[in-house]
This record gives C-alpha cells, sequence and structure tokens, in this order.
C-alpha cells in the first residue's frame, strides 16, 4: 500500500526552531511536497522537493532523501501565526498530478 | 482573481438525499481535484480530472460522481448521501505542467457536509 507518516502533535515557543518529520511508502515518486492548513482552511502549498536536499523559502526549509524515503520541513524563528496543521504530501505518479497526503502534524506555537 | 470557489460552504443533508457540490476555478488549470478530510486525517483523493471531458477514479471515490463539461468547474455528487459521506469536502486546481519544477496544488475554502 501507500502511506506517509508523520507525527500528529509538535509544541514549540516563539522564536524557536521545529522539525516535522515525514517518511513514506509509496509505488513511486516524483516529489514530496508540504502543506499549511490553518483552523481546518483551504489548505496552502508550502514547498517541495523533487530532488535530494534541502530547498529554503524564508523561514521555512524542506529536506528530502530519496534513498531514505523521508523529508522533514524546518520552520524557523517560529511565530504564533505558523500555529496550524503541516501535511506532507508525495506525489506518486507522473500522472494527472495526484497527491497522497500524511494525515497532518498539528503545531501549536506557545508564547 | 478568484482563485478555486467551492459551493455551497455548509450542508446538512438526510440519508438518501442526493445533492451536488459545485467547484470553479479562473486559473485555467487544467487538472482539477476533489478530496475529503475527516477529523485527525489528511486529504484523500476522492477523483480528479486531467481536462475537460476526462475523470478518473482516486483513493476513495465509491459514492460519489464526478463531471468536467467546462475546464473552469468540476462537479461532486453524491447520488444517495450515507452518514459515513460526512465530511469537509475540498476541491483544487493545478497547471499540468510544472512551472520551476514545481506544480502546486490551489484549494478552495471547503464545503462542510453532515448527513443525518
Amino acid at each position: 500500500g501507500q502511506s506517509l507518516e508523520q507525527p500528529s502533535e509538535v509544541t514549540a515557543v516563539e522564536g524557536a526552531i521545529v522539525q516535522i518529520n515525514c517518511t513514506y511508502q509509496t509505488s513511486g515518486f516524483y516529489g514530496l511536497s508540504w502543506y499549511q492548513q490553518h483552523d481546518g482552511g483551504a489548505p496552502t502549498f508550502l514547498s517541495y522537493n523533487g530532488l535530494d536536499g534541502l530547498e529554503e523559502t524564508g523561514r521555512f526549509s524542506s529536506f528530502l532523501s530519496r534513498s531514505d524515503s523521508y523529508g522533514y520541513l524546518l520552520l524557523q524563528e517560529l511565530q504564533m501565526k505558523d500555529s496550524a496543521s503541516y501535511f506532507c504530501a508525495v506525489r506518486p505518479g507522473n500522472q494527472g498530478g495526484k497527491l497522497i497526503f500524511g494525515q497532518g502534524t498539528e503545531l501549536s506555537v506557545k508564547p | 482573481n478568484a482563485g478555486v470557489t467551492q459551493t455551497p460552504k455548509f450542508r446538512v443533508l438526510k440519508t438518501g438525499q442526493s445533492m451536488t457540490l459545485l467547484c470553479a476555478q479562473d486559473m485555467n488549470h487544467e487538472y482539477m481535484y476533489w478530496y475529503r478530510q475527516d477529523p485527525g486525517m489528511g486529504l484523500r483523493l476522492i477523483h480528479y480530472s486531467v481536462g475537460e471531458g476526462t475523470t478518473a477514479k482516486g483513493e476513495v471515490p465509491d459514492g460519489y460522481n464526478v463531471s468536467r463539461l467546462k475546464k473552469q468547474n468540476f462537479l461532486l455528487g453524491l447520488e444517495s448521501a450515507a452518514p459515513s459521506q460526512t465530511s469537509v469536502y475540498f476541491c483544487a486546481s493545478s497547471y499540468s505542467k510544472a512551472r520551476g519544477g514545481i506544480q502546486p496544488q490551489h484549494f478552495g475554502d471547503g464545503t462542510r457536509l453532515s448527513i443525518l
């Protein structure tokens, strides 16, 4: 089958750094994406890794190791507004842009 | 530029009733998707479309039908609603080709559907 695993909850304080891990088992792999969702609203795209290594976008970075079927999202200089759910998603094939989503990690940022 | 618009935002149905959820996008995206999200779970793909007049099954297609008569619209139908279909439904769209290696999906605000 196809599955993604990520922690269900993470708590951190304002200004800190937090890492959300994602491991995957899929029949194919065309990249790992990360999405953010506030309070059950529309998920929004954060980052994408198609190749091994680190991608940086402002305070957010994402890492991928295809040999380990593993990736992570790194959030630096945490702000209260970063409290949200974060989903990793794998594109298992090169057809139709389909994504398989993890169950999500709820990040709580405390003052 | 509205992005992805879903209607209605909320709906309560009785078991056995039918309804159609509407999704419209104004970004000229080729691909469109319907997901459901249940508490504590990620998004699960119901059906998707790679272009006008085409549809395909996702992970959890049973009990749902879809149609894409126009490029900008993707309709999700429940022919005979069941309590197990109580969920939040999200529509998304994307380009068919990655731009700069990225092919993000753009989501609507969701439809909260309760089946009694």
